[in-house]
């Protein structure tokens, strides 16, 4: 699975939007970006996924770039209970020969303040 | 349940004791996956179910770790004679069926400390 590249951290300020950037330059074209987030002392929480169009749901909207190599998660109205760590990861899609493992960076920590 | 239910919540283990970890995941859910995060890091995979069907165990540090879904639905994961770099959250996730369009649900994890 390709690699991705995030920021350590960012803060936000509440109410505002939160745009998390990811890099993943190696992507391959069948590979498919996934966003979680794991808020302190819980495990990961998928928050959406995409392969090269935009994609909305009710948490966020992630921005895809043309060429795929990289790719903007966006909560577009944070709360203090946004806080967390939030990875990025690439990975081809479940079935055929893959199970769907999902390989964890270093997230980014996303710092929500009033 | 409702959701991937872990336990014990939190562990405390004398070096060379053995434990047990569990995880019981969403009812029905084909595909279950182990993975241990350390302080401060991402998680990282240690292996991976399919039914009763344990295929891959790569991520497994050592032979002192051992996973097990017999009936296919509750996992067991097994260290033996703990070492302190045991110490560490393992984390329990499910998934309905190989399909991408899925996320995987996770439990809140089994946090183990190693005396």
């Amino acid at each position: 699975d390709a690699k991705t590249t995030q920021p350590p951290s960012m803060d936000c300020a509440e109410g505002r939007a939160a745009n998390l950037p990811c890099n993943h330059s190696t992507i391959s074209g069948n590979e498919y970006v996934y966003w979680y987030r794991q808020i302190h002392s819980q495990g990961p929480q998928y928050i959406i996924h995409g392969l090269k169009n935009n994609e909305t749901n009710e948490m966020a909207s992630l921005i895809i770039t043309e060429d795929r190599k990289s790719s903007t998660l966006i909560l577009p109205h944070a709360t203090l209970r946004d806080t967390a760590v939030y990875y990025c990861i690439v990975r081809v899609p479940a079935g055929g020969t893959s199970y769907g493992k999902l390989t964890f960076g270093q997230g980014t920590i996303l710092t929500v303040h009033p | 349940g409702a959701g991937v239910s872990q336990s014990p919540r939190y562990k405390v283990a004398k070096r060379g004791q053995d434990v047990a970890l569990r995880c019981d995941p969403i009812s029905g859910h084909v595909s279950l996956f182990w993975y241990q995060q350390a302080l401060g890091q991402g998680p990282e995979f240690l292996t991976y179910f399919q039914n009763e069907a344990q295929l891959d165990k790569s991520g497994l540090p050592s032979d002192r770790f051992f996973a097990e879904r017999p009936e296919g639905s509750v996992s067991t994961l097994k260290i033996q004679r703990t070492q302190q770099e045991d110490s560490a959250v393992y984390l329990c996730a499910s998934s309905p069926e190989l399909r991408f369009n899925y996320g995987y649900t996770f439990g809140s994890g089994t946090r183990l400390t190693v005396v």
